[in-house]
């Protein structure tokens, strides 16, 4: 079946350190995946984007790779703040689909 | 900025009844979505529409309609409001890979 997994329990950081989310995805053949922050009652907000032909794509303090073959995406954030804090969904878009396939999401704490 | 506005934060219904949830987008965009959202299961699609009048189903549209008669607006209704369809719903509207979501509404069915 197809699946898109991402880590359920909270990653749990100190301030200034880098946080690392881990998107992983079986059975499908993504044209690009995509990361989304999301805060408590509020919408997700689309951060970044990248295809299946690159393999990292960077955004200020952002960073995300993209293995096709290890069928993974992590998602960097350097020199984390308290205002990082959210949740981070990635989601996967098919060539073929209007769909865009979204993981259930990483909580994110930053402690100052 | 993209601006998708849903009619309602938070709604409160009785089982049986009718339930409209409304959204709006702002600017022009072809491809709307309704999604809604529980723990630990994520964001899944109910219903898409790609045009006026043209939608498809998701992968849970099962108890739900929608309707799409003017572009900038896209309508989910409960036909039969119940209890596990308490939910958050979200609205989105896609301009190239990117959705635009609104704030959501927070559905409780009673």
């Amino acid at each position: 079946s197809q699946k898109i997994e991402q880590n359920s329990e909270a990653l749990n950081i100190q301030e200034g350190k880098t946080a690392t989310l881990t998107c992983n995805y079986t059975n499908y053949s993504p044209a690009y995946l995509q990361w989304y922050r999301q805060d408590p009652g509020r919408g997700p907000v689309f951060l970044l984007l990248i295809r299946e032909n690159e393999k990292e794509k960077r955004k200020e303090r952002l960073k995300v790779t993209f293995d096709t073959t290890l069928k993974q995406s992590l998602f960097h954030i350097t020199a984390s703040q308290p205002a990082d804090s959210a949740t981070y969904l990635c989601a996967l878009w098919m060539d073929s689909s209007y769909k865009l396939i979204f993981g259930s999401g990483t909580r994110l704490l930053v402690r100052p | 900025d993209v601006k998708v506005t849903q009619s309602s934060r938070y709604l409160v219904k009785r089982t049986g009844e009718k339930v409209f949830l409304e959204c709006v987008q702002d600017m022009d965009h072809e491809n709307m979505f309704w999604y809604r959202q529980d723990p630990g299961l994520g964001l899944r699609l109910i219903y898409f529409s790609y045009d006026v009048k043209m939608k498809e189903k998701g992968d849970i549209p099962e108890g739900y309609s929608v309707s799409r008669e003017k572009k900038e607006r896209f309508s989910l209704i409960l036909e039969s409001a119940s209890t596990n369809q308490t939910s958050m719903y979200l609205c989105a509207s896609r301009s190239y890979e990117k959705l635009f979501f609104g704030s959501g509404t927070q559905l409780s069915v009673l």
